[in-house]
């Protein structure tokens, strides 16, 4: 079974910190994502990353970065906590779609993150 | 861009009863359509997928979905609810992005509470 294991399920940080979450998958996948889930708005792509060192913007990248510095980790910064930001943040991951197909997501459980 | 709606923000329904979640999407092109199921406290696991074909898929759980090009549908179906059914649903369509992820866009989601 793919697993992805986020580090933390629950964080609780204070306003102008800077914060890491951290994902790791160990399907040797070559895509990864972060989301965050609101109540009421689903899921929404904050970055994703085809390969190590490559990232690209989702729909919501404002005050985020990230890293990947190898295959199977990838990194959601918070370069200042802002209390907006507290949300649940799900990570995925997935091989890129051979010959144009496409290939699941399969998430991580979760980091609930509180900015107080 | 593509779009997802769930219209229904929560439903509820006995323990034996069918179910029905409805699922809108909005894509330029032929749509990779997904339903995923999230336990409380869980991630995102993969119930059923359509890419193309035959437009009655069954997944895990005992659940269906039918792919309605003419009504931009896929709805996700159940004969006989179980407790353990109570859950968030979220139906998400599939699109090309750069390099070679393929992005997701989830909808609000569909809470469902099973009644003993």
């Amino acid at each position: 079974d793919v697993k992805v294991t986020q580090s933390s399920r629950y964080l609780v940080k204070r306003t102008g910190e800077k914060v890491f979450l951290e994902c790791v998958q160990d399907m040797d996948h070559e895509n990864m994502f972060w989301y965050r889930q609101d109540p009421g708005l689903g899921l929404r792509l904050i970055y994703f990353s085809y390969d190590v060192k490559m990232k690209e913007k989702g729909d919501i990248p404002e005050g985020y970065s990230v890293s990947r510095e190898k295959k199977e980790r990838f990194s959601l910064i918070l370069e200042s906590a802002s209390t907006n930001q507290t949300s649940m943040y799900l990570c995925a991951s997935s091989f890129p779609p051979p010959g144009g197909s496409y290939q699941p997501q399969h998430f991580g459980d979760g980091t609930r993150l509180s900015i107080l | 861009a593509q779009s997802v709606t769930q219209p229904d923000i929560h439903i509820t329904v006995s323990e034996g009863a069918s179910l029905e979640l409805r699922c809108n999407y909005s894509y330029g092109a032929t749509p990779y359509l997904f339903w995923y199921v999230q336990s409380p406290g869980q991630g995102l696991q993969l119930l059923l997928k359509y890419f193309s074909g035959d437009t009655l898929v069954q997944g895990i759980k005992g659940f269906e979905a039918e792919f309605k090009r003419s009504q931009s549908s896929f709805n996700l179906r159940k004969p006989s609810v179980h407790w353990s059914d109570a859950a968030e649903y979220f139906c998400a369509v599939g699109a090309w992005t750069s390099g070679s992820a393929r992005q997701l866009t989830f909808g609000s989601g569909t809470q469902l509470t099973v009644l003993p």
